[in-house]
């Protein structure tokens, strides 16, 4: 089992580009959450998605990020328009259906530092 | 919403000595407690996490107590070792279909003197 594998790794934009942020779960796993996390701090909730659903997006943006999980393929976390502000690390996470024990173990991908010039 | 202090923000020891990391939470609904490791520049990892049905659990060096009517639990780190030092994270969630997501604390960087 790969893991939760992000890509890119490292990504630099220049303000007014737009970011697309790549996320696969890890096989089995059919849940996937995004966070941000800004230097020196923690991570902060974005946005829960299941396979073409959005579940909870309370912690995005209202405007400029979108995300979405697609019956094929990754998941992809979406910034239009970027801003200095936006910098950041953006990490995945996913999680397998709930069991028996009813416990959300969230396993985070390495994440991508978004560098916006 | 949910909102998880943590405390300190820094924390030094001698290797050998023991650790202890603070959390508070604020939603009584929360039932799901994590802890995650992250070393520099790497992915968050958990490395234990408990239930609100149990009030502690220990894994070798490791244990976290949970006390529900204070709302709080703590880590702790028993014998540390310089591989232990990193940023140690809380969290807390609510699980139920749907409402999944980790509020995290700040942060507690752990460094273990050799």
């Amino acid at each position: 089992n790969a893991g939760v594998m992000q890509n890119p790794r490292h990504l630099v934009r220049r303000r007014g580009q737009e970011a697309r942020l790549r996320c696969s779960p890890m096989k089995g796993h059919s849940h996937v959450y995004w966070y941000r996390q800004l230097p020196e701090e923690g991570l902060k909730f974005m946005v829960y998605l299941q396979k073409e659903n959005i579940i909870d997006e309370s912690g995005m943006p209202k405007e400029r990020f979108s995300a979405e999980f697609p019956k094929e393929g990754p998941s992809i976390l979406r910034i239009q328009q970027v801003v200095r502000g936006d910098s950041a690390a953006y990490f995945c996470a996913s999680s397998p259906p709930m069991g028996v024990e009813a416990k959300n173990i969230q396993y985070f991908g390495a994440g991508t530092r978004l560098s916006v010039l | 919403g949910e909102n998880v202090e943590q405390h300190p923000s820094t924390l030094s020891v001698q290797e050998g000595d023991s650790a202890v990391i603070k959390c508070t939470y604020s939603d009584s609904a929360s039932n799901y407690f994590p802890w995650y490791k992250q070393e520099l520049g790497k992915r968050p990892q958990l490395i234990i996490d408990i239930r609100s049905n149990v009030g502690e659990k220990k894994d070798q060096r490791i244990a976290v107590t949970l006390n529900k009517t204070a709302k709080h639990f703590s880590l702790h780190i028993t014998e540390t070792q310089p591989e232990d030092s990193a940023v140690y994270f809380c969290a807390a969630s609510q699980v139920f279909i749907g409402a999944n997501n980790l509020f995290f604390g700040t942060g507690t960087r752990l460094t273990v003197i050799p």
